[in-house]
């Protein structure tokens, strides 16, 4: 399986500020995807990130307070802007090994909004 | 669109001792099922999977089979240790890309 790493681990930052997740894998991939997982709860997908085009998200997250970037096969970028306490999460980041469905996760980020 | 429900929340468990984990899923065309095992401050580990064509898939100590006429599948963990506490996901996909998560099992194994 591919190794991934998130920078930052973990954060505490002030409302009203943006932080930028990195998300690296040691791996070309196709597709990479961004997951928010609450406190003590499972895991909901935020958007789906190919290379090459415009980010898809699902339900409920929007482009403007989670914009995204993919600029080539091994990296991507979540940005949470304008953070209020309701964004303390752990935010994950995933890859798919091509073609299997099987998806891999790095450590995670987890922010604390304050 | 999907919904995955999974049960027990929690489940405690002498070392030694088996472990199931239940989950059912509504969309009948869902070909895909993973389970994942997240550790406390860790992303979740993909452990073991089975595809729509298959009954039952075993790897060492955990097994999962699958009931597609039922809509459920199940993770079987046999001779449990300590190590296996932790915190269980089930999942389900259609497309081979969005995998729909289950609420979580917590796992507590007392040596």
């Amino acid at each position: 399986s591919a190794v991934i790493s998130q920078k930052p681990s973990r954060d505490i930052c002030q409302r009203g500020t943006s932080l930028t997740i990195q998300c690296q894998v040691d791996s070309q991939v196709t597709m990479m995807f961004w997951y928010r997982q609450q406190p003590g709860q499972s895991l909901t997908l935020i958007a789906t990130a190919n290379q090459g085009s415009e980010a898809t998200y699902e339900s409920g997250f929007v482009i403007d307070k989670f914009p995204i970037s993919r600029p080539n096969l091994t990296f991507s970028t979540l940005t949470v802007s304008n953070m209020s306490p309701e964004d303390s999460s752990i935010y994950l980041c995933s890859v798919e090994r091509t073609g299997t469905g099987e998806q891999y996760f790095g450590p995670g980020t987890r922010l604390t909004v304050t | 669109g999907e919904n995955v429900e999974q049960h027990p929340s929690t489940l405690s468990v002498q070392e030694g001792d088996s472990a199931v984990i239940k989950c059912t899923y509504s969309d009948s065309a869902s070909n895909y099922f993973p389970w994942y095992k997240q550790e406390l401050g860790k992303g979740p580990q993909l452990i073991i999977d089975i595809r729509s064509n298959v009954g039952e898939k075993k790897d060492q100590r955990i097994a999962v089979t699958l009931n597609k006429t039922a809509k459920h599948f199940s993770l079987h963990i046999t001779e449990t240790q300590p190590e296996d506490s932790a915190v269980y996901f089930c999942a389900a996909s259609n497309s081979f890309q969005k995998l729909v998560f289950g609420t979580g099992t917590r796992l507590l194994v007392s040596p």
